[in-house]
């Protein structure tokens, strides 16, 4: 199993473009989520997934999309980038039904947007 | 609301001496604890959890934790650092539902020689 699969590792973007980060995990599981880390803020939840077709706001979501059309993928999208957007983006997935089931992350993007 | 606070956001310690970092919560409901830790360049993994039951947790790499409901606290120590310990650890709270957690600032290890 490769886990929880994030491309691309690095990212510099311009003000006002748009990309989208890549997240793919193979172990199966119904629940993903994406978080930011930011230097004395631990992470925070964006978006989240609890499977295929239904996606949910976290704390942070604004300025980011996401869609889950199958259960391995979870992309998310930056629609037009801002500076407050340079971060370390973490993809996550675990198994459903219990929420204290571990999270499993993946390496991460670190993203800058000038 | 549920939050978390770590104090230190930086600890030092000499290899062979005690670990102990610090994570305080404030939660509602009965909370559900996690401690994370995340080497450079790396994503997190997790280092122990507390649910329900047994209150002193044991974890990976001989670290643990123990849930102390009265003073709302879930410290992380270990008996002797060692330098592979040089990481930065997450303290975490799950409030309820789904893959909703609440993470503290982190507190980055140093381990000397």
């Amino acid at each position: 199993n490769a886990g929880v699969t994030q491309t691309p590792k690095f990212q510099v973007l311009k003000t006002g473009q748009s990309m989208t980060l890549q997240c793919a995990q193979d172990m199966n599981h119904e629940y993903m989520s994406w978080y930011r880390q930011d230097p004395g803020m631990g992470l925070r939840l964006i978006h989240y997934s609890v499977g295929a077709g239904i996606t949910d706001q976290g704390e942070v979501p604004n300025g980011y999309n996401v869609s889950r059309s199958t259960t391995e993928d979870f992309p998310l999208r930056l629609l037009s980038a801002a500076p407050s957007q340079t971060s370390v983006y973490f993809c996550a997935s675990n198994t459903g039904g219990q929420h204290y089931n571990e999270q499993f992350f993946g390496p991460g993007t670190r993203l800058t947007v000038l | 609301a549920q939050s978390v606070t770590q104090l230190g956001s930086h600890v030092s310690v000499s290899e062979g001496a005690l670990v102990l970092l610090r994570c305080n919560y404030s939660s509602s409901v009965p909370p559900y604890l996690f401690w994370y830790v995340q080497y450079p360049n790396q994503g997190l993994q997790l280092l122990l959890k507390y649910t329900t039951g047994a209150t002193l947790v044991k974890g990976i790499n001989g670290f643990e934790a123990e849930f102390k409901k009265s003073e709302t606290s879930f410290h992380l120590t270990k008996p002797s650092a060692h330098m592979s310990d040089a990481a930065e650890y997450f303290c975490a709270v799950s409030p309820g539902g789904y893959n909703k957690l609440i993470f503290g600032a982190g507190t980055r290890l140093a381990v000397h020689p």
